[in-house]
């Protein structure tokens, strides 16, 4: 099993570009979600995902989208970068009802700059 | 929602000594209580976690404990080494298994040799 795999690891961007940050998983989870890292301030939750077409927001959501079209994918879109979304985006995934497993998975990471 | 609050931010302790971080939660219907441990660029990874029908546990030398009626855990470390050195992070989660994870803003923990 790779777990949860990201691309990409790094990534700049210019103000006012758009792009998608990737995520799949291959353990069966139904969970998926999207956090961004800041200095002092955690995880900061950002949408997330309780199985295929179901989508929810998080605390954090302006600025960015997701779909959810298979249980293996749940990428994130930028629509129109900003400074502000400087980050560390990662995902995670969990719960399996095969095994019934409720511990979250993180991804490695995307270190995204906004210039 | 669920608000979860971790304290000390940073910590510093010699080799060998014991360190013990502290969260409490907002929401009764909370159940489970996962920490992680994020080395320096790497991805937080679960090194710990209780249930809510469970007082403590315990796993080599790390042990958390849970006080349902004061709405705290904490985490323990004993004979603390070098390499403990990362940031932890509680979090905590209501009922559903598919229910989202609510994290504290972390505590960066130093063992020195």
């Amino acid at each position: 099993n790779a777990g949860v795999t990201q691309t990409p690891k790094f990534q700049v961007l210019k103000t006012g570009q758009s792009m998608t940050l990737q995520c799949a998983q291959d353990m069966n989870h139904e969970y998926m979600s999207w956090y961004r890292q800041d200095p002092g301030m955690g995880l900061r939750l950002i949408h997330y995902s309780v199985g295929a077409g179901i989508t929810d927001q998080g605390e954090v959501p302006n600025g960015y989208n997701v779909s959810r079209s298979t249980t293996e994918d749940f990428p994130l879109r930028l629509l129109s970068a900003a400074p502000s979304q400087t980050s560390v985006y990662f995902c995670a995934s969990s719960y399996s009802r095969t095994s019934g497993n409720n511990e979250q998975f993180f991804g490695p990471g995307t270190r995204l700059t906004v210039l | 929602g669920e608000n979860v609050e971790q304290h000390p931010s940073t910590l510093s302790v010699q080799e060998g000594d014991s360190a013990v971080i502290k969260c409490t939660y907002s929401d009764s219907a909370s159940n489970y209580f996962p920490w992680y441990k994020q080395e320096l660029g790497k991805r937080p990874q679960l090194i710990i976690d209780i249930r809510s029908n469970v007082g403590e546990k315990k796993d080599q030398r790390i042990a958390v404990t849970l006080n349902k009626t004061a709405k705290h855990f904490s985490l323990h470390i004993t004979e603390t080494q070098p390499e403990d050195s990362a940031v932890y992070f509680c979090a905590a989660r209501r009922g559903s298994t598919l229910g989202r994870l609510y994290f504290g803003r972390g505590t960066q923990l130093t063992v020195w040799p």
